[in-house]
């Protein structure tokens, strides 16, 4: 079947840096997407990767390692308002996405 | 309207009424989408469209129906309601590449009683 673990929620403190994790394992990749989700909102488009590698935007950064079915997404500086939802999604053979069930980030002063 | 909107906010719906969700999008997108969201699972599609006039079915079509009669478009029906469908509900639309970034709509919050 297809499968998408990530941690349900993470604890960090405002200034520092998190690493959000999420594995997959989909019926062919076309690819993996990060989304933000605040509570009550509708998810956000964070960054896309394809390639194997790190994607740099701003205080976001996503890597992906297509051999062993792994992304993840760093933050840095946080910022209060960094709290939310973050949400992994792979991209499956038929161009379906495969959502994970989200990891909440708590962000502490 | 900027993007995509969704009605109603949310709704208190007794078993077995008939209900429609609706959606419209202003950004020309050729691909709409309907999923669910449930507390500890992650989104899940009830159906798309990938074009005006045609419609799949996602992971979880049973109970729902939807309609693409134009670009803009894209309502999704509960013909009988049941308690299982209570949750919250997303339309989000795409240009229609197969790798195109998804936009979301706020939501609505549906509850089957």
């Amino acid at each position: 079947g297809q499968n998408i673990d990530q941690p349900t929620e993470m604890t960090a403190t405002e200034g520092a840096i998190v690493q959000i994790n999420c594995t997959y394992q989909t019926s062919g990749f076309n690819g993996l997407f990060w989304y933000q989700q605040h509570a009550g909102e509708a998810p956000t488009f964070l960054s896309y990767n394809v390639l194997d590698g790190l994607e740099e935007k701003g205080r976001f950064s996503s890597f992906l390692s297509r051999s062993k079915g792994y992304s993840y997404l760093l933050l840095k500086e946080l910022q209060m308002k960094d709290s939310a939802s973050y949400l992994c999604a792979a991209l499956d053979s038929n161009y379906q996405l495969i959502w994970g069930a989200g990891t909440k980030l708590i962000i502490k002063p | 309207i900027a993007g995509i909107t969704q009605a109603p906010t949310s709704q208190i719906l007794a078993a077995g009424r008939r209900m429609t969700l609706r959606c419209t999008q202003d950004m020309r997108h050729n691909a709409m989408y309907w999923y669910r969201q449930d507390l500890g699972l992650g989104l899940r599609l009830i159906h798309y469209s990938n074009t005006a006039g045609t419609t799949g079915k996602g992971e979880v079509p049973d109970g729902y129906s939807v309609s693409r009669a134009n670009t803009d478009d894209f309502p999704l029906t509960l013909a009988s309601a049941v308690p299982s469908q209570t949750s919250v509900y997303f339309c989000a639309s795409g240009s229609g590449s197969s790798t195109d970034t998804q936009y979301f709509g706020p939501g609505t919050r549906l509850t089957v009683l």
